[in-house]
């Protein structure tokens, strides 16, 4: 099974700063068929389900603003939020699904610096 | 609009066997690449992946939790049941169902559409 891990665990940052949040998988989810990589990155607040913000590793969900963008390939992948702001405040999780089963990442808990 | 929804118990005694459904409107199952998962999340922890079903009943499940659950739909109803067999207090978490899209060459799917959850607890 692939392992998805995240890092920081925590974050805290400025309003209006960069937030960059890491994920790696114990192995490549990049299909060189299609040369996708099958990597996900979900946005989730407090009693509220999950909210896909990226696929494809890098194609932004319809609705998504434009400050947050997901690049990498292979085995290291990023979501960067340009300039954070106060809404952003959640847990972000990685998802890999190149292969079943799936697998998230631990989350990481974006906060207010 | 694509809506889900979990329904079940929300309560259940260790041992016991859990049997959640997801009702979901604005797809039907039976549309080509179209898949529904099931995801858990234990209270303030992530998010582990427990089964998905495509629309052509193609079935894939975690690999440790393999031998307690089963999936199945009904196309015509527009819903999903998941059952996990012997229940423990570990298994307490709010379950989600989420509706996905096979990502081709053996893959799993991506879930733009989630269900609300629903916290189940396992307790005596």
């Amino acid at each position: 099974d692939i392992v998805v891990t995240q890092s920081p665990d925590s974050l805290a940052v400025s309003l209006g700063e960069r937030a960059t949040i890491s994920c790696k998988s114990s192995q490549s989810v990049l299909n060189t068929s299609n040369n996708k990589n099958y990597l996900g990155w979900y946005q989730q607040k407090p009693g509220q389900p999950p909210k896909l913000l990226i696929y494809w590793a890098s194609s932004r969900e319809s609705g998504v603003p434009e400050r947050f963008s997901g690049s990498g390939s292979g085995t290291d992948f990023t979501l960067t939020i340009s300039s954070l702001q106060a809404e952003d405040v959640a847990v972000y999780f990685c998802h890999q699904y190149y292969t079943t089963p799936c697998s998230f990442g631990q989350g990481t808990k974006l906060e207010i610096k | 609009q694509i809506t889900l929804r979990e329904s079940g118990p929300t309560l259940v005694k260790p041992t016991q066997t859990l049997t959640l459904t997801c009702t979901f409107s604005g797809f039907s199952l039976g549309t080509s690449e179209l898949s529904v998962g099931w995801i858990r999340q234990p209270p303030g922890k992530a998010l582990e992946w427990l089964a998905l079903i495509y629309w052509d009943d193609d079935k894939r499940y975690s690999s440790s939790l393999k031998s307690r659950l089963t999936i199945f739909k009904d196309t015509s109803k527009n819903l999903v049941v998941l059952t996990m067999t012997n229940m423990d207090p570990v298994d307490t978490a709010t379950y989600y169902c989420a509706q996905g899209r096979y990502g081709g060459y053996g893959s799993g799917s991506y879930y733009r559409n989630w269900g609300q959850g629903t916290l189940v607890t396992v307790s005596s």
